[in-house]
């Protein structure tokens, strides 16, 4: 069946520097990726998505890359700020009729200061 | 516009009871979710509408849930009758129902059921 890993379920780094996480997949071939931030207490938030032909997309601060071959997407956050301490959730479209998505467990980021 | 709006924020209840959770998605957005989310299981996709018809609820647990979409802008999961396990925080999320299109989620309703 389709799984979604997702690095550590907790990281923990130094202002500045950047972070990075990992989404990996198994016995499935999605057509995009999409990354998802979710506060304590709040619903998830989209912040990008990476199409099955796409190997890198950017926005601002945000990296995401999509190798297929290694079923991994990696999410990369430069020069962290501890305002983007949140938990981050990979989500793939999955095998429903509807290519809906299936979600990742997540991975907490907490940027220090 | 407010984005995804779901109520009640939280719901505390005894086992038993009927729950009914509460949600208006985005206007225009023809797709929308209903998620549980618990530490153990993560964010579960739980039934999905598509133009007010149930496309896949192959993610709802058993009987006791069921949800409805009686026009666009409103839906509802029911829980009937509630059991202790059913605590968990409830997601609704709409989109445009495109392709890769991304979801908006509500801000969720947290059920604790005693």
């Amino acid at each position: 069946s389709q799984k979604i890993e997702q690095n550590s379920e907790a990281l923990n780094i130094q202002e500045g520097k950047t972070a990075t996480l990992t989404c990996n997949y198994t016995n499935y071939s999605p057509a995009y990726l999409q990354w998802y931030r979710q506060d304590p207490g709040r619903g998830p938030v989209f912040l990008l998505l990476i199409r099955e032909n796409e190997k890198e997309k950017r926005k601002e601060r945000l990296k995401v890359t999509f190798d297929t071959t290694l079923k991994q997407s990696l999410f990369h956050i430069t020069a962290s700020q501890p305002a983007d301490s949140a938990t981050y959730l990979c989500a793939l479209d999955g095998t429903g009729s509807a290519r809906q998505l299936t979600f990742g467990s997540g991975t907490q980021l907490t940027v220090l200061p | 516009d407010a984005g995804v709006i779901q109520s009640p924020r939280h719901e505390v209840t005894e086992m038993g009871q009927e729950v009914t959770l509460r949600c208006k998605p985005i206007s225009g957005h023809n797709s929308l979710f209903w998620y549980r989310q618990t530490m153990m299981r993560g964010l579960e996709l739980l039934i999905y509408f598509n133009n007010n018809v149930p496309i896949d609820d192959s993610g709802m647990p058993e009987d006791r849930f069921s949800a409805k979409m009686p026009n666009a802008s409103f839906s509802t999961l029911k829980i009937q009758p509630s059991e202790p396990r059913d605590s968990a925080v409830y997601f609704c999320a709409s989109s445009l129902g495109l392709a890769g299109g991304w979801q908006f989620f509500g801000p969720g309703t947290r059920l604790t059921v005693l």
